[in-house]
């Protein structure tokens, strides 16, 4: 039962390099999201998806893009990595239905951009 | 658009003792649902302990408990008899029903447990 997977770990990226962080979950989740965490700002949400073919932004989206081709896949893209974009990134997923919004994470991704 | 403070950057208690983490919210919703996470050095996000707004009985997992103050808006942590393992960052957050939306995170407050 592996819940959610995030790879890499740790990237470091030069700027204006592109990457794809991937996530991954086994419990049929309808619901996943991404959230960036920097020091002394806590956990924001950058992209969400409430099923296969639909995501919307978050509350930081500028610079990342995401797609939801599958229940259990949910990429997240830095085009043109910048400075600004060095954090911890987390994927979350839940079930969807009222009231649940417990989210399981991910282990999270270091990535430093040069 | 909500927001959560935790307005105490970092507490510290001696091992066994209780301490208290303060979380307040702004919302001008009926229908939310409040949590506490726990953030170790390993970086996992934990779930440690939710509340739905509709109830009013504070829930409790085990050492650790919520005051629930609707009306102030505020989502209190208790934690008894505290233990070296409970060392770790604590986030509280809020979310609508349904989930949809996502969480809001406060900023965090860092526990540090005195042996």
């Amino acid at each position: 039962n592996a819940g959610v997977t995030q790879t890499p770990k740790f990237q470091v990226l030069k700027t204006g390099q592109s990457m794809t962080l991937q996530c991954a979950q086994d419990m049929n989740h309808e619901y996943m999201s991404w959230y960036r965490q920097d020091p002394g700002m806590g956990l924001r949400l950058i992209h969400y998806s409430v099923g296969a073919g639909i995501t919307d932004q978050g509350e930081v989206p500028n610079g990342y893009n995401v797609s939801r081709s599958t229940t259990e896949d949910f990429p997240l893209r830095l085009l043109s990595a910048a400075p600004s974009q060095t954090s911890v990134y987390f994927c979350a997923s839940s079930p969807l239905i009222s009231g649940a919004n417990v989210l399981t994470f991910g282990a999270g991704s270091r990535l430093t951009v040069l | 658009a909500q927001t959560v403070t935790q307005s105490q950057p970092e507490m510290s208690v001696q091992e066994a003792e209780t301490v208290t983490l303060s979380c307040t919210y702004d919302t001008s919703e009926s229908d939310y649902y409040l949590f506490w996470y726990k953030q170790p050095p390993s970086r996992q996000m934990i779930l440690v302990i939710r509340q739905e707004a509709y109830k009013q009985q504070n829930a409790t997992e085990n050492r650790f408990s919520v005051n629930f103050q609707k009306a102030a808006k505020s989502f209190s942590l208790k934690i008894s008899d505290s233990q070296l393992g409970d060392a770790a960052m604590y986030f509280c957050a809020y979310g609508t029903g349904g989930g949809a939306d996502g969480l809001t995170f406060g900023k965090g407050t860092h526990l540090i447990i005195q042996p």
